[in-house]
């Protein structure tokens, strides 16, 4: 199947400084790409859609100059999450649409990274 | 506004035996799809199943198989012969169908489920 890779796994840093998330699709191209954030013992919350060559939509309550994201290629998106701070602590899992074929039609199948901790101090 | 509902916070069950875990969903959109989404302790989503709402047949995939009520807009799961690997947590999502691709999923709060031996 499909991979999709998130780099780094896990991330430490200090309150003031950004950090940049990379998402990559290592066997496919993908157009479009997603960004989440999960909380512990919660569901996701999806952040952004990242498409390529093309400005983030970013959903509702997402401040977009707090969390940049960056598709410039078919197969890596990034997000850097700017000034972090402490609440910004967190796992953030990216996801990449790859063309599937279904019975009456194609869909787009979401392909998830393994995800990245942030831990801000 | 599309929303997905997991009610059941937490589940057990014993190895070897069958869980329904359950999910309903609102949406007036008529082309979408549904999915069964498994997060294991690694934290790596795992896609467990698909149903194409246009479809009345349920899914199935070896021990995973799906009751699609689309009237009711209910779609569950269920696991036979339960195993321990299956411990993690179980995420219901739908997604519509429109311009010739499937949009954002929309989750629901996750059900997670211990397989006990």
């Amino acid at each position: 199947g499909a991979v999709v890779s998130q780099h780094p796994s896990w991330v430490i840093c200090k309150s003031g400084t950004s950090v940049k998330i990379e998402c990559r699709s290592l066997d496919f191209q993908a157009t479009t790409m997603f960004w989440y954030r999960q909380f512990p013992k919660q569901s996701l919350m999806l952040m952004a859609t990242s498409n390529e060559g093309s400005k983030a939509t970013y959903e509702q309550g997402v401040e977009k100059d707090k969390f940049l994201i960056n598709h410039a290629s078919l197969t890596l998106s990034t997000l850097t999450v700017t000034s972090a701070h402490p609440e910004d602590s967190s796992f953030y899992i990216c996801s990449a649409n790859h063309v599937a074929s279904g019975s009456r039609h194609s869909y787009n199948e979401q392909f998830f990274g393994p995800g990245t901790r942030l831990t801000v101090l | 506004a599309q929303t997905v509902t997991q009610s059941q916070p937490e589940m057990s069950v014993q190895e070897a035996e069958t869980v329904t875990l359950s999910c309903t969903y609102d949406t007036s959109e008529s082309n979408y799809y549904l999915f069964w989404y498994k997060q294991p302790p690694s934290r790596q989503m795992i896609l467990v199943i698909r149903q194409e709402a246009y479809k009345q047949q349920n899914a199935t995939e070896n021990r995973f198989s799906v009751n699609f009520q689309k009237a009711a807009k209910s779609f569950s799961l269920k696991i036979s012969d339960s195993q321990l690997g299956d411990t993690a947590m179980y995420f219901c999502a739908f997604a519509w169908y429109y311009g010739g691709a499937t949009n954002k999923l929309i989750f629901g709060t996750g059900t997670l489920l211990a397989v006990q031996p």
